[in-house]
């Protein structure tokens, strides 16, 4: 149980393109879901944190405009990087929680940006 | 405020054993372990809550001293399969969300 989904699994894209990053949780309701961004040989770093039918609650640093979360459902949280910049290239990954204090992580997207 | 993990780096031989650190500057109602392969998402390995928690799983063990904001993972008798970057992320009172620490590289060696 509590398996969690990202897609695609990587994906490479022009720049000032835009990419979206889908984070399902396949076998329970996440009420809450995380967004992170780990660079190279680095910890992960909290993006965001998004509520079903509520906006996102940013970290401090991390742009709105540029990082859109959208959780549509239980089941469902997407993020989508606006006009993504060489700089935006990195490990993607999405945790789901159902309220038990554990985190689930999806399998990560590798974004590269050229 | 980002959690201290120490050692940063611990090369072992298979069968040792090793310590990883994890020290935080605020209170902390939970710990949370997990360990990443290289390009992998991270695997949850165990969550500790306050009250002075101590928990074990086959080999690999964690305390959580909440008086000093630290926890610790313990991880006897290393096997091949426990290399990997560990991670410990901490919550808090009010809050569900998690800051993962600085991360310890363990390598173990036939």
């Amino acid at each position: 149980g509590a398996v969690v989904s990202q897609h695609p699994s990587w994906v490479i894209c022009k720049s000032g393109t835009s990419v979206k990053i889908e984070c399902r949780s396949l076998d329970f309701q996440a009420t809450t879901m995380f967004w992170y961004r780990q660079f190279p040989k680095q910890s992960l770093m909290l993006m965001a944190t998004s509520n079903e039918g509520s906006k996102a609650t940013y970290e401090q640093g991390v742009e709105k405009d540029k990082f859109l979360i959208n959780h549509a459902s239980l089941t469902l949280s997407t993020l989508t990087v606006t006009s993504a910049h060489p700089e935006d290239s990195s490990f993607y990954i999405c945790s789901a929680s159902d309220a038990t204090y554990e985190q689930y992580f999806g399998p990560g997207t590798r974004l590269t940006v050229t | 405020q980002q959690p201290v993990q120490s050692p940063q780096a611990v090369i072992l031989r298979e069968g040792e054993d090793a310590v990883i650190n994890c020290s935080s500057s605020k209170a902390l109602y939970s710990v949370h372990w997990y360990r990443q392969k290289h390009g992998e998402a991270p695997v949850f390995l165990m969550i500790l809550l306050k009250g002075g928690e101590q928990k074990g799983h086959d080999k690999i063990s964690a305390s959580f001293n909440e008086k000093k904001q630290q926890s610790s993972l313990y991880l006897t008798a290393s096997q091949l399969s426990y290399s990997g970057t560990y991670f410990c992320g901490t919550g808090g009172v009010f809050t569900d969300k998690l800051i993962f620490g600085t991360g310890t590289r363990l390598q173990v060696f036939p």
